[in-house]
């Protein structure tokens, strides 16, 4: 079964700095990755997804993530934050074989000015 | 295009009674379904998840159950709330495809139970 792990809960940055969240995957196949975002009270939208190819995936609203099969990791990054983008970041694996899509813990992101 | 309706939005419901919350999709045919529950630091917890109709896989056993009695609808139910059933519950559909594809998410039911 496969299984998601974001080590950080919270994380704050400054407006403008860069930012990478990080995500790693455990599945024993090849993984389908996710990332989503979750403003508060609301539904997740997607930000991008990595099925195969090129390992560095860009997304929506500047991000992007890359995939590193040796780490089994899919951290994400943008190089510049905005306000509007304090939310809830969630990463999700989704089994080759079968139809399960799981998803980590989540990373509260707090954007200061 | 695909639409995804989740109602109620909020509920507040007294402990030990029962639960239906509804999911339906359209503009797609045999989707597959899901539900997850959102508590406090735990992410999203995988409920159910369901290929077809009548096809339901369980996750976490517990107070829940869910049926899926037609291609596009999903329903989570319980017979008897517990305090611990408290939680924001997603509904997400996913299209049925070679390979994977993306899932997309309703707006959520809050659930308080009292």
């Amino acid at each position: 079964a496969q299984s998601v792990t974001q080590p950080d809960i919270h994380i704050t940055v400054s407006e403008g700095a860069s930012l990478e969240l990080r995500c790693n995957y455990s599945y024993g196949a090849t993984p389908y990755l996710f990332w989503y975002v979750q403003s508060p009270g609301q539904g997740l939208q997607l930000l991008l997804k990595y099925f195969s190819g090129d390992t560095l995936v860009q997304g929506i609203k500047g991000f992007e993530a890359e995939f590193k099969r040796s780490q089994s990791s899919f951290n994400l990054r943008k190089p510049s934050v905005h306000w509007s983008d304090a939310a809830e970041y969630f990463c999700a694996v989704g089994a080759y074989y079968g139809n399960k899509l799981v998803f980590g813990a989540g990373t509260i992101l707090r954007v200061k000015s | 295009s695909q639409t995804i309706h989740q109602w109620p939005a909020t509920l507040v419901q007294p402990v030990g009674s029962p639960l239906s919350l509804e999911c339906t999709v359209e503009g797609t045919s045999n989707p597959n379904l899901y539900w997850y529950r959102q508590a406090a630091g735990r992410g999203l917890q995988l409920l159910f998840y369901s290929v077809g109709i009548g096809q339901i896989s369980s996750e976490v056993p517990q107070n829940l159950s869910a049926s899926r009695p037609q291609d596009r609808q999903f329903i989570l139910s319980s017979k008897k709330l517990l305090l611990s059933d408290s939680g924001f519950y997603l509904c997400a559909w996913r299209a049925e495809a070679q390979g994977w594809t993306e899932a997309f998410f309703g707006q959520g039911t809050r659930l308080t139970v009292v």
